[in-house]
């Protein structure tokens, strides 16, 4: 067990559906991600939250819309939601200014039909 | 060009094998260089970091070359258990986002 919880750990929706991600951390780190991952491709940054602020959005569309309300817990808010949005969606943590220390959480497995 | 770029694979290989991953990557002034092993379905965990002056874990030996963009992770005496996807991976700033290679898969069989 990773001190990065996802949930859930697998999620099926459909295309009309309102859905969260959710990821929380234990490890007293000030930064969070979210990445995703498809398959055959590089994990894909999605977006980056250092000390609750957003600082980056890596071109997301607006059907994802993270949520950070402090710096142990991310979501990941899901609205009219794609086929091609199926994926790995992993959550890390790492402590702010530091090139170590990384930790992903196990992912959630979402489908989209 | 891609940011960060892997061999391709599988590498299928029998236990007790010797085998070597590559991986080049396109921005110069990248700082801090990893490897990454990700079971299937499962998340990415690191199994090294990668030096310049090179560093060894085990069976594990991670080289990096500044001058060719280049960094390399030789996996020694193969057992099934190395059998995963493994992922080169680069920060380009000090706290700066991991930048991930497409993988390479390797299976090691009995």
């Amino acid at each position: 067990e990773t001190g990065v919880t996802q949930t859930p750990r697998h999620l099926v929706m459909g295309m009309t559906n309102k859905k969260s991600l959710k990821c929380e951390q234990h490890l007293g780190h000030n930064a969070m991600y979210w990445y995703k991952q498809s398959a055959k491709k590089p994990l894909e940054l999605m977006f980056v939250y250092n000390f609750k602020e957003q600082t980056e959005n890596n071109s997301v569309p607006s059907r994802f819309s993270p949520e950070c309300p402090n710096s142990s817990h991310l979501f990941l808010h899901l609205h009219t939601l794609q086929p091609e949005d199926s994926a790995l969606y992993l959550c890390a943590s790492s402590q702010h200014s530091s090139n170590y220390g990384y930790t992903f959480g196990s992912g959630t497995r979402l489908t989209v039909v | 060009r891609k940011e960060v770029e892997q061999d391709p694979g599988p590498f299928n290989v029998p236990e007790g094998a010797t085998v070597a991953f590559n991986c080049t990557y396109s921005n110069s002034a990248s700082q801090s260089f990893f490897w990454y092993r990700q079971d299937c379905r499962k998340e990415p965990k690191l199994l090294m970091s990668v030096y310049s002056s090179g560093n060894e874990d085990g069976r594990f030996t991670a080289q990096l070359n500044r001058a060719s963009q280049y960094i390399s992770l030789l996996i020694r005496d193969s057992k099934l258990s190395d059998s995963a996807t493994y992922l080169c991976v680069v920060i380009y700033n000090q706290g700066g986002k991991l930048i991930f290679g497409q993988g390479t898969e390797l299976s090691v069989k009995p």
